[in-house]
């Protein structure tokens, strides 16, 4: 069965270019997270959608950063004008039901590097 | 800061010992928590989880053991494999109804053959 995908894999980004980062969850999966990765921490919270609605984006650091699901399927992180302490990986997690399902299922992630 | 942490940031063990992994939350409202491996170059893969109203949960070779009066939880594997090195993650959700998960910092497991 498919899992969580994210696409790409890796982006080496010059700084201050701007990137869009993929993630196709679990079908039929109603939330899905957004968590930045630092090298050798644990994940931190982004954002949160429920179906097509952002519901929580408290983690996102800053004006430059933004999400979206619009048709509560596929999400894309963007980045605008990157920064050198954006570079981690950008893990994407989707669970099946709110209520009845905690448990998040994570992709594989993209690793972001800004030179 | 950081609420859940761990203990130990490294764990090394013997082939077919038995291993724990701790793990501290200062948050006493959080009423669920889960356990994710982490292999290099992957995501965060799901153990185990436990409610706050249990105090013990096992699957397969792994058992969750939450102790609520002292803000602890641990992971015990059995019978270590190789396949079990990786870094693990304990998370919680810091009251009822909350979605985001908020991660530990991690401990690296060593598997020594």
């Amino acid at each position: 069965g498919a899992g969580v995908s994210q696409s790409p894999r890796y982006k080496v980004a010059k700084r201050g270019q701007d990137v869009a980062l993929r993630c196709d969850p679990i079908s039929g999966h109603v939330s899905l997270f957004w968590y930045q990765q630092a090298l050798g921490q644990g994940p931190e919270f982004l954002t949160y959608f429920q179906n097509e609605a952002q519901l929580d984006k408290s983690g996102l650091p800053s004006d430059r950063f933004f999400a979206e699901r619009p048709e509560g399927s596929v999400s894309t992180l963007k980045i605008q004008r990157t920064q050198q302490e954006d570079s981690a990986v950008y893990l994407c997690a989707s669970s099946r039901d709110r209520l009845r399902n905690e448990k998040l299922f994570f992709g594989s992630g993209t690793q972001l590097s800004v030179l | 800061g950081e609420s859940v942490g761990l203990h130990l940031p490294t764990l090394s063990v013997q082939e077919g010992d038995n291993s724990i992994i701790n793990c501290a939350y200062s948050n006493s409202a959080s009423d669920y928590f889960i356990w994710y491996k982490q292999e290099s170059g992957k995501g965060p893969q799901f153990i185990i989880d436990i409610r706050s109203n249990m105090d013990k949960r096992q699957g397969q070779r792994v058992t969750v053991l939450l102790n609520k009066t002292v803000k602890h939880l641990s992971l015990q594997i059995a019978a270590t494999q190789p396949g079990d090195s990786a870094v693990y993650f304990c998370a919680e959700k810091r009251f009822q109804g909350a979605q985001k998960l908020v991660f530990g910092q991690g401990t690296r497991l060593t598997i020594n053959p």
